[in-house]
């Protein structure tokens, strides 16, 4: 199985903070990585595809980048409404295996 | 829009076997870029991807799970289902169906989960 490893783990922010989070995998996977935003009690809502991929409506704040085996996912102003949890997901081989997950929470 | 939704007991005794359906609408269901898919999360922790079925009822499974897992299809009802055998306490999680899509468009094709269903508890208790 590729390991994905997030970091940090959690991380505390103010409104209008920039937040970088990153995924690395244990081999090269491409660009074949997601990243997914979940909120308390809520599903996963995918936000990038293949990387870096904008999914539609997804605000333009979120943005990322990476290939091979190191990636990012950038939040250029945060916004009250992106307290939550992130997760990067790799779509190289089977299994599909997500990161750990990364908290973002209110400074 | 497309919606999913799943269905099933929400308590199961251990060594029994855990059945869920998801229900998909507002969309087209046997697309060929299209697959079905279950993902699970215990309370507090990360995700597990289960496995996928083809609108063609050919599957891939997570083989942590293989062993104990059957993902079927019903095109006829827009439906699929997952079936996990021999449970334990450890089986215990919110339980997540998701379309997975095959994007062909350049530069590179890829896959990702856009559509999810709001998830169901199942509970592995005696």
């Amino acid at each position: 199985d590729i390991q994905m490893t997030q970091s940090p783990s959690s991380l505390s922010a103010s409104v209008g903070d920039r937040v970088t989070i990153t995924c690395r995998t244990s081999q090269n996977i491409s660009s074949y990585l997601n990243w997914y935003q979940q909120k308390p009690g809520r599903a996963p809502k995918l936000l990038i595809y293949a990387a870096s991929t904008l999914q539609s409506r997804v605000p333009s704040r979120f943005s990322a980048s990476g290939s091979g085996t190191e990636f990012t996912l950038t939040i250029s102003s945060l916004q009250p409404e992106d307290f939550a949890t992130y997760y990067c997901q790799q779509c190289y081989s089977i299994p599909r295996t997500f990161g750990q997950g990364t908290r973002v929470e209110i400074k | 829009q497309v919606q999913l939704q799943e269905s099933g007991p929400g308590l199961v005794k251990p060594s029994q076997t855990l059945s869920l359906t998801c229900t998909v609408s507002g969309g087209s269901f046997s697309v060929g870029s299209y697959y079905w898919t279950w993902i699970r999360q215990p309370a507090g922790k990360g995700l597990q991807w289960i496995g996928r079925v083809y609108t063609t009822g050919s599957t891939d499974y997570n083989p942590s799970l293989q062993s104990r897992v059957t993902i079927s299809i019903d095109t006829s009802k827009n439906q699929f289902s997952l079936k996990l055998t021999s449970v334990t306490a450890s089986d215990t999680a919110v339980y997540y169906c998701a379309r997975g899509i095959k994007d062909y468009a350049p530069p590179l094709p890829t896959e990702y989960f856009d559509y999810w269903g709001q998830g169901a508890l199942v509970t592995v208790s005696p």
